[in-house]
């Protein structure tokens, strides 16, 4: 079936430094990409949809520019995290949906620590 | 807007020991029903996509159905390699592409 990556699983930061995520779908062309938030026991939280080529589409209450988001190719987008500070420790997860089918595959996750 | 209801929130079954679990809905028009399963650490992994009242869906000890209020994720005698939790999420003609997820029923199945 088909696989999205994420990288990193895991990272640890300083607060005030800035992390990126990348996601990519390894074997199929995704013309968009979702990025979520989860907190622990909690449902995952739609932070913003970015379509290969545009600006992403941010949900209410997200700060763009503290979540920068890339769609830059079909096969790859990334999330930043500016500024980094320690409550914006969580899990993130994006999901890439295929442009042929349509149907949503989930990354592994990335686990944000920052200290 | 959309909205999602997923219970129990926990459940611990014994192995072989049947249950369901359920996912409540309201939307404005649904597109799609999607199951998943997901592991501590990891993301959401597909099970399965219900699109209308009366569909059912099976795969292994899993079968998922549909009403137009909630569909149900059956689960018979499961095994300790089914505790996960499991997400119900929707797809709405009004949410355009966004999916709008339940918190999930963690399952603990025990020897």
């Amino acid at each position: 079936g088909a696989v999205v990556s994420q990288h990193p699983s895991r990272v640890i930061c300083k607060s005030g430094t800035s992390v990126k995520i990348e996601c990519r779908s390894l074997d199929f062309q995704a013309t968009t990409m979702f990025w979520y938030r989860q907190f622990p026991k909690k449902s995952l939280m739609l932070m913003a949809t970015s379509n290969e080529g545009s600006k992403a589409t941010y949900e209410q209450g997200v700060e763009k520019d503290k979540f920068l988001i890339n769609h830059a190719s079909l096969t790859l987008s990334t999330l930043t995290v500016t500024s980094a500070h320690p409550e914006d420790s969580s899990f993130y997860i994006c999901s890439a949906a295929s442009g042929t089918t349509g149907e949503l595959f989930f990354g592994e996750g990335s686990r944000l620590t920052v200290l | 807007e959309d909205q999602v209801t997923q219970s129990p929130e926990a459940l611990r079954l014994q192995e072989g020991e049947s249950s369901s679990l359920n996912c409540s809905y309201t939307v404005s028009g649904l597109r799609g029903l999607f199951w998943y399963r997901q592991d501590p650490g990891k993301g959401p992994e597909f099970l399965f996509t219900l699109y209308s009242a009366g569909e059912e869906k099976e795969k292994e000890r899993l079968k998922a159905t549909l009403t137009k209020k909630e569909s149900f994720l059956h689960i018979t005698a499961p095994k300790p390699e089914d505790s996960a939790t499991y997400l119900c999420a929707v797809l709405s003609t009004g949410g355009g592409n966004k999916l709008t997820f339940g918190t999930g029923t963690q399952l603990k199945v025990e020897l």
